[in-house]
């Protein structure tokens, strides 16, 4: 039972670069998300979809992207990398009443711009 | 509106003796509240939730939490630290349906031998 898979778990990018962050979860959960936590900080919510082709801003939406053209995968995009995105990002799952093990988080993955 | 505050960045303990970390919310909804658990360079792992049945609710490797309505508190105990409970741990908040969720900044919990 793989839960949420999230590749790449390290990147290294340059300024002004992009990148697609992956996020698959083999669940059948509608709610996904994804976060940034940086250092000190709780996480805080970058997008989230409450379903297939349903997508909302979250938080700290801006210079990030998403879509949901499946139940199981929740990309998110980097357009324009700064230094201000240096974070790890984290994709999550859930119900939308939270049952079970409430949300269902991935590994992670270290994003470093520079 | 809906807030969370971890009322300590660190919390350090000796192997073997009790661990409280504490955790004040609000909310304008009877909200649902987790503790998850964060290990070096991995994910987040729940702990244990409140969903509005018993107060006093029991998680994974020994830990519980009381729901306290007058005092809007979650507080996170354990009788006994052990090494392995070295983590960063995280409260959060929800309202019913999932996205609206707030996480608590984390409580980084040291074990010394």
């Amino acid at each position: 039972n793989a839960g949420v898979t999230q590749t790449p778990k390290f990147r290294i990018l340059k300024i002004g670069q992009s990148m697609t962050l992956q996020c698959a979860q083999d669940m059948n959960h509608n709610y996904m998300y994804w976060y940034r936590q940086d250092p000190g900080m709780g996480l805080k919510l970058i997008y989230y979809s409450v379903g297939a082709g349903i997508t909302d801003k979250g938080e700290v939406p801006n210079g990030y992207n998403v879509s949901r053209s499946t139940t199981e995968d929740f990309p998110l995009r980097l357009e324009l990398a700064a230094p201000s995105q240096t974070s790890v990002y984290f994709c999550a799952s859930s119900t939308r009443d939270l049952r079970g093990s409430g949300y269902t988080f991935g590994s992670g993955t270290r994003l470093t711009v520079v | 509106a809906q807030s969370v505050t971890q009322l300590d960045s660190h919390v350090s303990v000796s192997e073997g003796t009790p661990v409280l970390l504490r955790c004040n919310y609000s909310s304008s909804y009877s909200p649902s509240l987790f503790w998850y658990v964060q290990h070096p360079n991995k994910g987040l792992q729940l702990l244990l939730k409140y969903t509005s049945a018993a107060t006093l609710v029991k998680g994974i490797n020994g830990f519980e939490a009381e729901f306290k309505k007058s005092e809007t508190s979650f507080h996170l105990t354990k009788p006994s630290a052990h090494m392995s409970d070295a983590a960063e741990y995280f409260c959060v908040v929800s309202p019913t349906g999932g996205f609206k969720t707030i996480f608590g900044a984390g409580t980084r919990l040291f074990v010394k031998a």
